[in-house]
């Protein structure tokens, strides 16, 4: 148990619509990052929050988009679904100092688009 | 460019040590990661190496070359429980982008 909950667990949409994921990171974990893992591969960062703001960004268009509140929790929004969305996405908190990058990976949720 | 290469799959014994060797090419490179991931299930630590040198985790140790854009995950004494993927990770410099391989599944045998 790393202390970092996804929900939901399972989600199926349609192409063309859009998706919120969200993620309750460890307390006092300032960071949170978003990964996508297709099938057989590695997870493909996605991209960084830092105290509510993007902190940096993987090789993904604009319509993936997300959010860091205050409570630690955060959101990953995809807007018009494609089926090459299908995968499963990861959220994975730090406490985002020097000291320490180590992150505490969530169960993840597994998308599928249909 | 940013790439990282570590073989797609490995085969040991149980009771046996195995070598998992990784490749990286990034621009601005902070540190190594090394994750266990079993199937259907999130990534979990394994180590991170920042310094050049071998650095030991009971049964697991993780080694860096920096000039050589090199690492690898040493599994010593292997259980039926090590089979699973392991990944491999690179951090870039300021810290915020993490780059993995595409994983190396090791299937441990009796």
């Amino acid at each position: 148990e790393t202390g970092v909950t996804q929900s939901p667990t399972h989600l199926i949409k349609t192409r063309g619509q859009q998706v919120t994921l969200r993620c309750s990171s460890q307390s006092g974990h300032n960071t949170v990052s978003w990964y996508q893992q297709a099938l057989g591969q590695g997870p493909q960062f996605i991209f960084q929050y830092y105290r509510e703001e993007e902190n940096g960004r993987g090789n993904f268009p604009p319509r993936f988009s997300g959010l860091q509140f205050p409570n630690y929790s955060s959101e990953l929004n995809v807007n018009a679904l494609e089926l090459d969305d299908s995968a499963l996405y990861l959220c994975a908190s730090s406490p985002g100092t020097s000291a320490s990058y180590e992150q505490y990976f969530g169960p993840g949720t597994r998308l599928t688009v249909t | 460019g940013q790439n990282i290469d570590q073989p797609t799959e490995m085969t040991a014994t149980e009771g046996a040590i195995v070598q998992i060797n990784c490749t990286y090419q990034t621009s601005g490179f902070n540190g190594l990661f090394w994750y266990q991931q079993h199937a259907g299930e999130a990534p979990t630590f394994l180590s991170y190496n920042v310094l050049d040198g071998l650095e030991e985790k009971g049964r697991f140790s993780s080694f860096l070359s920096r000039s050589k854009g090199y690492s690898y995950l040493l599994l010593k004494e292997l259980q039926m429980k090590d089979s699973a993927s392991y990944l491999c990770a690179a951090l870039n410099t300021g810290g915020f982008k993490t780059i993995f391989g595409a994983g190396t599944r090791l299937f441990v045998k009796a």
